[in-house]
């Protein structure tokens, strides 16, 4: 099971920080990725962190995100940094799963709602 | 860029009913490996998205077997046999190539019942 949770208010140009609680398995030997919805643009894929380290972002939110683990915590993080109106969203947390090469979402979180305003 | 498109983008459906979702890719989503990396996602009112076909064609844990997903190259399918009243929702198609910029979804396709 995955939940976000994380401050659903935050100002333009402060960083927004959300965490996903992982349960029901070892966080060490998934791949985890953000994901957002907004009426507008719908599902955008912000990036991932893999079962080894690795990240991989999205290029148009790549200088402004960092994912990480904190495994002591069974914890996902995303931090996106010098937010603005666009970055209001609904931010889901989610596994990423393939056989040999990540692929695909298999379980997702309900998703945290995140509004960025003065 | 690989850009998704779906069609219908509303699908009005009846129970008991057959229905179906296209989605297009502007790129092939052949793998190296053989398989075509499409995804199909059902967002039912309220919930998050939750996974019905991986790999263009199989059915994830759990879903029924009512859904069939098909296609190759840049042309997919998804194929409800008959429609139940709880498969109302937006679906949604991926494509998990990761070329830039990455996983991209498409618009979805809003089904709900006449």
């Amino acid at each position: 099971q995955l939940q976000e949770s994380g401050p659903g208010l935050v100002k333009p140009s402060e960083t927004l920080s959300l965490t996903c609680s992982v349960s029901g398995g070892s966080i060490n030997t998934f791949s985890w990725s953000w994901i957002r919805q907004t009426p507008g643009k719908g599902l955008e894929w912000i990036g991932y962190i893999s079962h080894n380290g690795s990240t991989n972002y999205n290029p148009s939110l790549k200088s402004r995100v960092f994912i990480s683990v904190d495994t002591s915590k069974n914890h996902v993080s995303l931090r996106v940094a010098s937010v603005t109106a666009a970055d209001t969203a609904v931010y889901h947390c989610a596994r990423l799963v393939g056989y040999d090469v990540l692929s695909t979402f298999d379980s997702w979180g309900q998703g945290s709602q995140v509004i960025v305003s003065s | 860029d690989i850009v998704m498109t779906q069609s219908p983008l509303s699908l009005p459906v009846t129970p008991g009913e057959p229905a179906s979702i296209s989605c297009r890719s502007n790129q092939s989503l052949l793998h190296s490996n053989g398989f075509y990396f499409l995804d199909w996602y059902l967002q039912k009112p309220g919930q998050s998205p939750q996974l019905l076909i991986y790999l263009g064609s199989i059915r994830a844990s759990g879903v029924p077997d009512r859904f069939s997903g098909s296609g190759s190259g840049t042309d997919f399918t998804l194929k409800i046999s008959r429609v139940e009243a709880e498969d109302v929702g937006v679906y949604y198609c991926m494509q998990g190539l990761q070329t830039p910029p990455g996983f991209t979804f498409g618009p979805g396709t809003k089904v709900d019942v006449k």
